[in-house]
């Protein structure tokens, strides 16, 4: 298995400010993901970090506004830009051995944006 | 419509009982995964399914990659069980994880 470590646990910030999250596993991991959770909702897929290049954003997620940099197999950072009331959710990092292998997940960064 | 469809939304149950929920699949699945987020919001990795079958102490679940189901079987509630039931799959050619929208359970005395 893996472990994930995220920081910060929980924040709050104003809206326009920028918020960045870090993401640390405490091994090698080929794959790193970000999910984004709105309350009392399921969890849906932002990006794909990959090592040393640019993510791989899913549609309705922009690099612009969640840059993301993952500059080594253990570690990646989301960055939340011009934070709106909007964007509000826990943010979860998640990695896994290889396609086919078992999924964890850090325990998730709550962002109150107000 | 939905990739990973989760039945019921939610659930009550006494403490000492049993129930089953269940997940269907439009993708073709390959690996499953069953998630009980708490309510702290931690994800707690339940099981990890190729097609077959795993048991955990109460908990036992079923993937049947054939027919596109999973279902995780609850034997003795009891009031730690309590949280929101996720079930996730990995399928097709992107490999990505697709969660189901939850299964909201609430264990009563």
């Amino acid at each position: 298995s893996v472990l994930l470590y995220q920081k910060p646990n929980r924040d709050i910030c104003q809206s326009g400010t920028s918020l960045k999250i870090q993401c640390v596993a405490d091994s090698q991991v080929v794959s790193m993901f970000w999910y984004q959770q709105f309350q009392e909702q399921s969890l849906m897929l932002m990006a794909t970090a990959n090592e040393g290049s640019e993510a791989t954003y899913e549609s309705g997620f922009t690099k612009d506004k969640f840059p993301i940099s993952r500059p080594n197999l253990t570690f990646s950072t989301l960055t939340v830009n011009n934070a709106r009331p909007g964007d509000s959710s826990i943010y979860f990092c998640s990695s896994r051995a290889d396609n086919y292998a078992e999924q964890f997940f850090g325990p998730g960064t709550r962002l109150t944006v107000l | 419509g939905d990739k990973v469809k989760q039945s019921p939304s939610a659930l009550s149950l006494q403490e000492g009982t049993n129930s089953a929920l269940r997940c269907n699949f439009s993708i073709a699945a390959t690996t499953v995964q069953w998630f009980l987020q708490n309510p702290r919001g931690s994800l707690i990795n339940l099981f990890y399914l190729v097609p077959g079958t795993k048991e955990n102490g109460r908990l036992k679940s079923a993937f049947d990659s054939k027919e596109s189901y999973s279902t995780l079987h609850i034997r003795d509630a009891q009031l730690e069980d309590s949280g929101t039931y996720f079930c996730a799959a990995v399928g097709g050619s992107n490999y990505k994880l697709t969660f189901g929208k939850g299964t909201l359970l609430t264990v009563t005395p």
